[in-house]
């Protein structure tokens, strides 16, 4: 049973660059969060998407955006790095009728420079 | 507003001996409660969770926890600790409420603990 994936593992990027990372969720679940963890800290929720739409947003700027294609894949593109935005991004799938109940990926490692 | 509390940044405790690990929530709904374990450099592996009923709940690893309501508490235990077990344990609340859409997950700050032979 594969679990949820994430890619890539590391990134490196300038401040002002745009970033794409892409998860794909563990197999028969329909509904993608993202979360950022900053160092020492828990993680934060940014989005959550089913059904190809974006269903509840955390505090986080527009420059965080996301997509869910139809096979329930996503992507968390993130705009006008930040140094502050370097931080490990988990992706998070569920099942639409239990979306609390969440499983992680192993994360994407992005430093913004 | 929702919160959750983990009260220790950091605990240590020899292998073998009983671990507990507290954390407190404020959530005006019924919360679903979760403790999650972050290896270093890792993602989060899902140890328990608590829905409804038993407010005991067992989990992998040997883990369980206890829903005190009237103390909003959900602390994690283990009788006995192995060295395997140093990582960090995040406690997270979350609620299935469609019309607000609470679908998201708040998590603790993480306890780390660390384990001496």
């Amino acid at each position: 049973d594969a679990g949820v994936t994430q890619s890539p593992t590391h990134l490196i990027k300038t401040r002002g660059q745009q970033v794409t990372l892409r998860c794909s969720p563990k197999s028969g679940h329909d509904t993608v969060s993202w979360y950022q963890q900053a160092l020492g800290q828990g993680p934060q929720f940014i989005f959550q998407y089913y059904e190809e739409e974006e269903r509840q947003r955390g505090n986080f700027p527009d420059r965080f955006s996301g997509h869910q294609f139809p096979n329930y894949s996503s992507e968390l593109n993130v705009n006008a790095l930040l140094l502050g935005d370097s931080a490990l991004y988990l992706c998070a799938s569920s099942l639409e009728d239990r979306f609390v109940e969440q499983y992680f990926g192993p994360g994407t490692r992005l430093t913004v420079t | 507003a929702q919160s959750v509390t983990q009260p220790d940044i950091h605990i240590t405790v020899s292998e073998g001996a009983s671990l507990e690990l507290r954390c407190n929530y404020s959530y005006g709904a019924t919360p679903y409660l979760f403790w999650y374990v972050q290896s270093p450099g890792q993602g989060l592996q899902l140890l328990l969770k608590y829905f409804s009923g038993d407010t005991l709940v067992q989990g992998i690893k040997g883990f369980e926890a206890e829903f005190k309501r009237s103390q909003s508490s959900f602390n994690l235990r283990k009788p006995s600790v192995h060295w395997s077990d140093a990582a960090e344990y995040f406690c997270a609340v979350g609620a299935e409420d469609y019309g607000g859409s609470q679908g998201n997950l708040i998590f603790g700050k993480g306890t780390k603990l660390s384990v001496k032979p």
